[in-house]
């Protein structure tokens, strides 16, 4: 069964500590997304990834890293400068950054800050 | 600026009821639009999706949703709503000139028996 798998799907922190999310595809689809979403706001991008190796700033980057060095895999990391971390995080995978691509969605990791 | 509109935060009907969800663009060209939905704790699956030619398009569990240029609309339908249609639904477009999608801020749909 090819798809998007995401764990774990909760995740606790305490603050000041980073976490890393993991994303993993077997679409073979090149670019890779990730996704915050909060209650009333929708999905907001945090980094994407057209190929393996490089990858760029959504429109909230800011307390988050990622790494592409491999095809299937696109982890993020939640800083400990994330200032407000806790969220539901969606990762997502297109066959490539065309505007027609649709992008194929994880079941999503919620991480909360205690 | 390039946006998603969806005016409706909150949507309830009784399940047989017709149910119309609304999604304006603001696009300066014909925005790629996508209509996707959420279960809730779930991740975002596809019903359907417009890039050009017929502006009627049909999608999965029944849907469809018509492209109104004149009105920048992209309004999702459904002729008889299920209960298990509530979900969440987001309403998500991007142009030819950008690498993103941009989601609407969604639309909760409450189904009663």
């Amino acid at each position: 069964d090819g798809g998007i798998t995401q764990s774990p799907k909760y995740l606790f922190r305490k603050e000041g500590q980073n976490v890393t999310l993991s994303c993993e595809q077997n679409l073979n689809h090149d670019a890779m997304y990730w996704y915050r979403q909060d209650p009333g706001q929708g999905l907001r991008l945090i980094y994407y990834s057209q190929i393996v190796n490089d990858f760029q700033k959504g429109d909230i980057a800011e307390g988050y890293s990622v790494s592409r060095e491999k095809k299937e895999s696109f982890p993020l990391t939640v800083t400990s400068a994330q200032k407000n971390p806790t969220a539901f995080y969606l990762c997502a995978s297109s066959i490539g950054i065309l505007e027609h691509n649709e992008q194929f969605f994880g079941p999503g990791t919620r991480l909360t800050v205690l | 600026a390039q946006s998603v509109t969806q005016p409706d935060i909150h949507i309830t009907v009784s399940e047989g009821a017709s149910l119309e969800l609304r999604c304006n663009y603001s696009y300066g060209a014909t925005p790629y639009l996508f209509w996707y939905v959420q279960s809730p704790g779930q991740g975002l699956q596809l019903l359907l999706k417009y890039f050009s030619g017929d502006t009627l398009v049909q999608g999965i569990k029944g849907f469809e949703a018509e492209f109104k240029r004149s009105q920048s609309s992209f309004n999702l339908r459904k002729p008889s709503v299920h209960w298990s249609d509530a979900a969440e639904y987001f309403c998500a477009g991007r142009s030819y000139n950008t690498d993103k999608l941009i989601f609407g801020t969604g639309t909760r749909l409450q189904v009663f028996p």
